[in-house]
């Protein structure tokens, strides 16, 4: 089946401007996640979500990052007012649900902040 | 604070030659992932360790856990240029709902013949 998606594949944006970035997770999965991959920091937990609340957030760098899923199904993670410190790729990863093992990764988000 | 540290952060190794990644992490958790990722692409799930012990093994890869020394290992046999990648292990936060992944920097992983 279906894979966890994501969009745009690349972004290039002006510092202080607003991006979104989506995630469509796998049919059913009702667990997702934010992770951001970076040189300088590697690879780091945002947020997650079950269903559509997000009982962890403590991952996410700042105010300007928020994230939302509606319908139990398809995210966003919303940065305003971005920062080249912001660039980086995002990933998103889905599992069945919060306590199944498997985390399955989209292929990210490539956000270049000019 | 969970802490995962990897090492070595880079290996070049000769095709047919056997080596060991070593992943460490600082405080209790009941799961242990490995990861692959190949150059601009997304993360590869290789294995996952769920309790003290566990060994699982994939063609020239094998991984175990030690949940009390809190090492996992990833070894590799016989390497083959088509292993080039890099390597992430990753635990689990214990103790709260929903699996947090926290990564290791990864170990960068150059066959060469």
């Amino acid at each position: 089946g279906a894979g966890v998606s994501q969009s745009p594949s690349n972004k290039v944006t002006e510092k202080g401007k607003d991006v979104e970035l989506r995630c469509d997770p796998i049919s059913g999965h009702t667990a997702l996640y934010w992770y951001r991959q970076s040189l300088g920091q590697g690879l780091e937990f945002l947020i997650y979500f079950q269903g559509n609340s997000a009982p962890d957030k403590s991952g996410l760098p700042s105010d300007r990052f928020s994230a939302e899923r509606t319908g139990g199904s398809v995210s966003t993670l919303t940065i305003q007012r971005t920062q080249q410190e912001d660039s980086a790729v995002y990933l998103c990863a889905s599992s069945l649900d919060i306590v199944a093992y498997e985390q399955y990764f989209g292929p990210g988000t490539r956000l270049t902040v000019t | 604070e969970l802490k995962v540290e990897q090492n070595p952060l880079f290996l070049s190794m000769q095709e047919g030659k056997n080596y060991t990644i070593y992943c460490n992490y600082s405080t209790t958790s009941d799961r242990l992932y490995w990861y692959r990722q190949d150059p601009g692409k997304s993360l590869e799930s290789l294995f996952v360790l769920l309790s003290n012990g566990a060994v699982k093994q994939e063609g020239r890869l094998m991984a175990s856990l030690d949940t009390k020394a809190r090492l996992s290992t990833l070894h590799i046999t016989a390497a083959v240029h088509d292993l080039s990648a890099t390597y992430f292990c990753a635990v689990a936060r214990a103790n709260q709902a929903g699996t947090a992944l926290i990564f290791g920097k990864g170990t960068t992983l150059s066959v060469s013949s």
